[in-house]
């Protein structure tokens, strides 16, 4: 079955440490994204990629790097700099960013400070 | 600017028909969908308004006017498994998308 797959589902991520979420989808879709979501709050556009080797900021780039090496990958590095990165992470993908169109979520990731 | 409104929550009970608004506030935008997202759990798609009117889908129903900045889903012969959160989403151009913070829905039996 076609769809978008995330790992890990849980992580936990110590003072200063770099984490990296996995992102895969076998859609064939060329447009691919980076959510979070806090409580009370509407999902934040983070990174989006609209085609191999290129991506682009959203909202909150902020602390956070991608790569867009292969159509079907699109990992998220949270980094040390990104302060307050507890929060669940939802990667998402699209036919094309140009145009009107369904985004279709993976299952998300939840990451938590220790 | 662009901004969004749903109700942080609502109960209704199983069997009922309960209707979520929206109302939004922006220049212009493609579409507006609505995604149904369970605790814990990725949003999934229900619906989208390109133009006025309703489009019925099932027990799902969604309502769009751009005049009056207002989107409403309505959900018919509720079921526990309804309880969820619902997201109003606007598409205003490509990689362009607003989420709404949400509706919490609650059926009780």
């Amino acid at each position: 079955d076609g769809g978008i797959t995330q790992s890990p589902k849980y992580l936990f991520r110590k003072e200063g440490q770099n984490v990296t979420l996995s992102c895969e989808q076998n859609l064939n879709h060329d447009a691919m994204y980076w959510y979070r979501q806090d409580p009370g709050q509407g999902l934040r556009l983070i990174y989006y990629s609209q085609i191999v080797n290129d991506f682009q900021k959203g909202d909150i780039a902020e602390g956070y790097s991608v790569s867009r090496e292969k159509k079907e990958s699109f990992p998220l590095t949270v980094t040390s700099a990104q302060k307050n990165p507890t929060a669940f992470y939802l990667c998402a993908s699209s036919i094309d960013s140009r145009q009107l169109g369904t985004i279709y979520f993976g299952e998300g990731s939840w990451l938590t400070v220790v | 600017g662009q901004n969004i409104d749903q109700p942080t929550e609502m109960t209704a009970t199983e069997g009922a028909i309960v209707q979520i608004n929206c109302t939004y506030q922006t220049s212009g935008f493609n579409g507006l969908f609505w995604y149904q997202q369970h605790a814990g759990e990725a949003p999934t798609f229900l619906s989208y308004n390109v133009l006025d009117g309703l489009e019925e889908k099932g027990r799902f129903s969604s309502f769009l006017s751009r005049s009056k900045g207002y989107s409403y889903l309505l959900l018919k012969e509720l079921q526990m498994k309804d309880s969820a959160s619902y997201l109003c989403v606007l598409n205003t151009g490509g990689f362009k998308t607003i989420f709404g913070a949400g509706t919490r829905l609650f059926v009780k039996a």
